[in-house]
């Protein structure tokens, strides 16, 4: 069963608009890590942010933002005033204690095109 | 610091013929993990190391896989009579077992595999 689902396959939004991607995750673990990355055209997974299960807060590194709801097990990312660099596939990732955090889970990946 | 490199970038194959990939961790880094990705889907495990020790393999990784790190730095991923569906970017990633919780992966720019 999959265990990251990234329900939007393809956004296109306009450039200086704002985008949220949406992750949500399934995991019978209580000690999990969360994480986003980018993989631009070159094909380079670029590491954006980790987060363990037992930090809920909020985090904003200049125009992105990770909203992170244990609730509703989902860790949404908002790219604020998007630009055409923005354009990537953006994945969310799992990595379980049970299975010591070796393994990481990617979602499916959400296509991102910022059109100028 | 220089990133994960991977060698080949690209390779065509014949079916039937083998093929071997390179892997170049981040310096000091001691885990090294594969991953295929195919076309639209995010990453999948294949395997992994800490230091030269191979600790998990997937079920995914067939009988015609196989992967050292004889010295505990780079890598190679080996795939014996290649099949049309073996077809796929080929990931490594590297990272540094910290006190606890799950490790950041910071990932090479992949070998792109075409078996014809």
């Amino acid at each position: 069963a999959q265990k990251v689902t990234q329900a939007q396959t393809e956004i296109s939004v306009v450039e200086k608009e704002d985008v949220t991607l949406d992750c949500v995750y399934e995991t019978r673990d209580t000690t999990y890590y969360l994480f986003w990355y980018k993989q631009p055209p070159s094909g380079e997974l670029v590491f954006l942010i980790r987060r363990n299960s037992f930090d809920e807060q909020n985090e904003i590194s200049g125009r992105y933002s990770w909203n992170f709801q244990k609730s509703t097990s989902s860790f949404n990312f908002t790219i604020t005033a998007s630009q055409v660099v923005d354009s990537a596939v953006y994945f969310c990732a799992l990595s379980e204690a049970r299975t010591s955090y070796d393994k990481v889970i990617f979602g499916p990946g959400t296509s991102l095109s910022v059109i100028p | 610091d220089t990133g994960v490199s991977q060698n080949p970038r690209h390779k065509i194959t014949k079916r039937g013929q083998n093929v071997t990939f390179r892997c170049d961790p981040i310096s000091e880094h001691n885990r090294l993990y594969w991953y295929r990705q195919t076309l639209g889907q995010g990453p999948e495990f294949l395997t992994y190391f800490q230091n030269e020790a191979q600790l998990e393999k997937s079920r995914l990784l067939s009988d015609r896989f196989s992967a050292e790190r004889p010295k505990g730095s780079f890598s190679t991923l080996e795939i014996q009579r290649t099949e049309q569906g073996d077809s796929a970017m080929y990931l490594c990633a590297s990272s540094v077992t910290g006190l606890a919780g799950a490790d950041t992966q910071y990932f090479g720019p992949g070998t792109r595999l075409t078996v014809l």
